[in-house]
């Protein structure tokens, strides 16, 4: 059984950074790209990025443009996102879930199909 | 303000069906799939339609999607009070190079 397994909650101070891991069992890495996805307090689904780890080519959304960072090692199946300048509002559950990377012309991207597996989310708490 | 616009809230009573819409331009849904999450408090949000029209292994045949121009649907038949969950739409935005979601719609099973 595919799983998609996240590191432990964290509680950050304002200004500092935050590095979430998301760890994949089976062949997730070989076909599949790694997307993370946010949820605020009572607030929607926002994508951040994503990365196709076989091409080690990351997306991101321009919200967090500069202040995010997705790698992937792919010798561990681990994927990685951090998140710099932290402020009170990037308090939120984080996602990782994974989709088959969709490549047609424009090139590769780490959302084409549909997020088939999530992993159990991790909260930041950004407080000072 | 969202990508995507889907309706905040739907309701419908057990038994019925429903239909949630999202609304998106050509620069996403228009020309990229459209899929769609189930989601319930304090949980992960779970895949219930992929590739526009497509469920995953595991998803009844009560939920259907489809894609239209540049707008996608999710129809639920047959309501269940344990259908009662925030859903998502999701696609790709070429003009943004980012993936995108609707704001999510409430379903209430009356």
């Amino acid at each position: 059984q595919v799983q998609l397994v996240q590191s432990g909650a964290e509680v950050k101070k304002p200004g500092s950074s935050v590095k979430v891991s998301c760890k994949a069992s089976g062949d997730t890495f070989r076909s599949y790209a790694i997307n993370w996805v946010r949820q605020a307090p009572g607030q929607g689904l926002e994508w951040m990025g994503g990365i196709i780890p076989i091409f080690d080519t990351a997306h991101y959304a321009q919200n967090f443009q500069g202040r995010v960072t997705i790698t992937a090692d792919t010798s561990t199946s681990t994927a990685y996102m951090e998140l710099s300048s932290l402020r009170s509002e990037d308090t939120a559950v984080y996602y990782c879930a994974r989709d088959r990377a969709g490549c047609s012309g424009g090139g590769c991207r780490p959302y084409y199909y549909g997020m088939d597996v999530w992993g159990q989310g991790t909260t930041v708490t950004v407080s000072s | 303000q969202s990508v995507l616009t889907q309706p905040p809230s739907v309701s419908a009573a057990p038994g019925q069906k429903v239909i949630i819409s999202c609304s998106g331009s050509s620069s996403n849904i228009g020309n990229y799939y459209v899929s769609w999450y189930q989601q319930f408090p304090g949980t992960a949000p779970k895949l219930l339609i992929y590739d526009n029209d497509k469920r995953p292994s595991g998803i009844p045949d009560r939920f259907s999607g489809s894609k239209s121009g540049t707008s996608g649907t999710l129809g639920i038949t047959g309501l269940q009070t344990g259908d009662e969950a925030h859903y998502y739409c999701g696609s790709w935005d070429s003009s943004l190079s980012a993936g995108v979601f609707g704001g999510g719609t409430k379903l209430t099973v009356l």
